[in-house]
């Protein structure tokens, strides 16, 4: 079945520096990926869209300075939390879908707890 | 932005117990999914059902869609206490917005 990896799983940081997440789909190609935030007790919000090649498309309030988005591959995309402050702390997760559309089911990674001390 | 509400937020019930859970949303889909987080974890897809389906089954989940209340519910038969974790509703819009959005999800506890 279709995987998708994501590291690190856990991450301590402290205040002023940047975090590198990675997602990876290791058995299928994924033009678009789609990184999610989630805040404890709550659901899943869509900060934005990889898109590989090109820039990411980021959701109204997301500051693209803030987290910045590489899809340099087929197979990976990258989210870095740049100068991370402890608001940025959260759970962070990434997905992608083997048949490139919303009609078939996504596959997660298994997330990224970000802690910024 | 959230699609809508799901009920309850939480649920807690014995094993071998059904479990229902219920998802509204606002706008026209192309389909929605049913998932599945356990504490800390990613999620799990469950099931997927189209906008011109109206039940679908997969092994003891049942989900239905009434797209014109736009509404749809997730039932888990004979629950099992491995059942517990976070449900999700999500949908996916016409066009070709492959987004999923995200309800505010279930908590449900299958207690032993």
């Amino acid at each position: 079945g279709a995987v998708v990896s994501q590291h690190p799983s856990w991450v301590i940081c402290k205040s002023g520096t940047s975090v590198k997440i990675e997602c990876r789909s290791l058995d299928f190609q994924a033009t678009t990926m789609f990184w999610y935030r989630q805040f404890p007790k709550q659901s899943l919000m869509l900060m934005a869209t990889s898109n590989e090649g090109s820039k990411a498309t980021y959701e109204q309030g997301v500051e693209k300075d803030k987290f910045l988005i590489n899809h340099a591959s087929l197979t990976l995309s990258t989210l870095t939390v740049t100068s991370a402050h402890p608001e940025d702390s959260s759970f962070y997760i990434c997905s992608a879908s083997p048949r490139g559309s919303g009609t078939y089911g996504y596959t997660f990674g298994s997330g990224t707890r970000l802690t910024v001390v | 932005s959230q699609q809508g509400e799901e009920d309850p937020q939480a649920l807690s019930i014995q094993e071998g117990e059904n479990a229902t859970m219920n998802c509204s949303y606002k706008t026209s889909i192309n389909n929605l999914q049913w998932y599945r987080q356990n504490s800390g974890r990613g999620l799990v897809h469950l099931i997927l059902i189209r906008s011109n389906e109206r039940e679908k089954h997969s092994g003891r989940l049942r989900v239905t869609l009434d797209t014109s209340k736009k509404s749809s519910s997730l039932l888990i038969t004979a629950s099992r206490a491995a059942d517990t974790a976070s449900y999700f509703c999500a949908t996916v819009g016409g066009g070709s917005n492959y987004k999923l959005t995200f309800g505010k999800g279930t908590l449900l506890t299958v207690n032993p």
